[in-house]
């Protein structure tokens, strides 16, 4: 079955760093980059970049650059995204997603492919 | 960086009847490069509609889409009870996404 499969809800304090997990299986991570997204309680959706697994590529938005780093561990078909410094604001849903059309073939790009989420409280 | 203003904010509708969601970006846009999202309560985002009227594969074609330059409509027919949810458009430009806020359509 094709599907992505995130790490569990966590608690953080304000300072710390986070880092959630998100493991593809039935396709290979290589395949199809993946791009990051999160959503603030009974807020929209807010990207907050992308890996391409096979050269390594990111690209972080403008919002978290210097704070957010994507990896991804091929052997285990595994994508990682950190968040460093957190603070109260960054309590939200955290979802991975395959992103279609970065390094894509077919000229269209969306995101086809979520899991869940991850649940992300920051709280002293 | 593009900017996609949905509306309206919140639409009543009925069962059976049609919505017309729209979305608005803030300079010209590529076609392929529009996409919509209908998200439940407590669920992930789920793709509708990519390249701006491509419907995603088990998306009934109840729900259509359309456009060009800024503007895009999302338009959903019949509408039936599991319809009822928070519908958002993505565009990628310059490396990134964007989403609109969201319409939410209620009963």
């Amino acid at each position: 079955q094709v599907q992505l499969v995130q790490s569990g809800a966590e608690v953080y304090k304000p300072g710390a760093s986070m880092k959630v997990s998100c493991q593809a299986s039935g396709y290979n991570l290589i395949d199809y980059s993946i791009s990051w997204v999160r959503q603030a309680p009974g807020q929209g959706l807010e990207w907050m970049g992308w890996i391409n697994a096979f050269n390594v590529k990111t690209n972080y938005a403008g919002n978290f650059q210097g704070r957010v780093t994507m990896t991804t561990d091929t052997s285990t078909n595994t994508a990682y995204m950190e968040l460093r410094s957190l603070r109260s604001d960054d309590t939200a849903v955290y979802y991975c997603a395959r992103d279609r059309g970065v390094y894509g073939v077919s000229g269209y790009y969306y995101l086809d492919l979520w899991d869940k989420g991850t649940t992300v409280t920051v709280s002293s | 960086e593009v900017v996609l203003t949905q509306s309206p904010g919140t639409l009543s509708l009925s069962p059976g009847e049609s919505a017309t969601l729209s979305c608005r970006a803030s300079q010209s846009v590529y076609n392929d490069y529009l996409a919509w999202y209908q998200q439940k309560p407590g669920q992930a985002p789920r793709l509708l509609i990519y390249g701006t009227s491509y419907r995603a594969t088990g998306i009934p074609d109840r729900f259509s889409g359309s456009g060009s330059g800024t503007d895009f409509t999302l338009t959903i027919s019949r509408l039936e009870p599991e319809d009822f949810a928070i519908y958002f458009c993505q565009h990628y430009g310059n490396s990134q996404y964007t989403f609109g806020q969201g319409t939410k359509m209620e009963i």
